[in-house]
This record gives C-alpha cells, structure tokens and sequence, in this order.
C-alpha cells in the first residue's frame, strides 16, 4: 500500500538554525508530494508541491524542498527557523489505486519545537 | 481566512448519539474531502464529493456519511458514536477531482472537534 513516513515524530530547534524534516514515500510511479503546515487549532495550510521538473521546490514562509527518486524522499527544508514556524508538519501524497486513488495520503507528522 | 468554513467548530456529544458537521467549500471548489485526525490514525481520508456525487471512498465507517448539496455545502453525518470518534474532522476542497488537486492542492478548513463522552 502507498504510505507517507515521516521518520521524526518531534524536532526542536533553536531559533535562526537551519532546519530539515524527512519524509519519505513508497509509490510506483512519479508522486504528486505535498508539505503542510498545522498550527495549534488550526487547519492545514499548504506551504508546497511538486509535481513535475525542478526538483527543487520553492514554498511560502521560505520553505523548500528537494524530490530526491533515488532515495523516494520529499525533505522539507529551512535556512534559519523563526520561533513562529513552531507548527506540526505533514508530508503527503496523492494516492494512485483504491480508495485514494486522487486523494491525499498522509504522513503522521513531525512537531516543531523552536527555542529562544 | 483560506475559505473553507466549517461548523461547529467545537462539539460534544454522549455516545450513542448522532452529530452533523457542516462544511462550506471556497467559492468556484465543485470538490469536497472530509478528513479525520486523531492521535493513534494521524489524518484518514474519510470521503469525497464532487459536484453532488461521491467520487471516492476512504476508510469511512459504515455509521459515518456524508452529501453534498447542490449549493455544494457538504455535510457529514456520524451516527452511534463512540469515544473512539473523537477527533478534529476537517474538510477540505479543490476546484475538480484532477486539475484542481494538482494546481492548488487542498484548501483545508479549521476543523471540528469532536469530543464523544
């Protein structure tokens, strides 16, 4: 089955570190990769997406990430961490069979901790 | 803002009881996706709805459904609930079951968040 990993379950950071959040997928043929940011009672907000081409991905907030197939990772990046990018972050694919063929699939999320 | 409204956005019910969850898609969004999020599953695609009709299943329970009316206002209806229903169920929309979700991705709303006691 397609499956979204997303292999920390809580990060902290200091504030203007760099950061990285891993994430990895199991699909067969070229993903549609998401990244989403869940702030404390709020919804999910889209930071990017790849689809196709550059494998370098430009989000909001100063976000990117790099499609990397050899090693089927989507990794969330940020030069320097500001304390308000403390969130939960959701790495996702669209699903391609079944019941979420067009839907997206989930991973559990890591939680950013940002420290003074 | 992102356009999607959900309501209520807080709800506490009994078990054994039945609840309606309201979500109003962004304008132009003929899509509709209900989600769950709890701390054991993380976040499950319950269903979707596009323009009226369902357009897919996930791993929603047969006590659960849902519509989509023609003012594309969706509703999800949990039945006979259980403490194990309590979640933060989000809906989310997209402008066509394809294009849009390619071009835009998602546009989630806050959520409900159901307590079952």
């Amino acid at each position: 089955a397609q499956s979204v990993t997303q292999p920390d379950i809580h990060i902290t950071v200091s504030e203007g570190a760099s950061l990285e959040l891993r994430c990895n997928y199991s699909y067969g043929a070229t993903p549609y990769l998401f990244w989403y940011v869940q702030s404390p009672g709020q919804g999910l907000q889209l930071l990017l997406k790849y689809f196709s081409g550059d494998t370098l991905v430009q989000g909001i907030k100063g976000f990117e990430a790099e499609f990397k197939r050899s090693q089927s990772s989507f990794n969330l990046r940020k030069p320097s961490v500001h304390w308000s990018d403390a969130a939960e972050y959701f790495c996702a694919v669209v699903g391609d069979y079944g019941g979420s063929q067009g839907n997206l699939i989930f991973g559990k999320g890591t939680k950013l901790s940002v420290k003074p | 803002d992102s356009g999607v409204t959900q309501t209520p956005k807080h709800l506490i019910t009994a078990t054994g009881q039945r609840v309606t969850l309201r979500c109003s898609p962004r304008s132009g969004d003929l899509s509709v996706y209900w989600y769950q999020q709890s701390l054991d599953q993380g976040l499950q695609f319950l269903i979707q709805y596009y323009n009226g009709e369902e357009r897919a299943k996930g791993n929603i329970l047969e006590r659960f459904s849902a519509q989509q009316f023609p003012d594309l206002h969706s509703e999800l209806n949990l039945s006979s609930l259980e403490l194990g229903d309590s979640a933060l169920y989000f809906c989310a929309s997209s402008d066509s079951r394809d294009r849009g979700l390619r071009n835009y991705g998602y546009t989630f709303g806050s959520g409900t968040r159901l307590t079952v006691v």
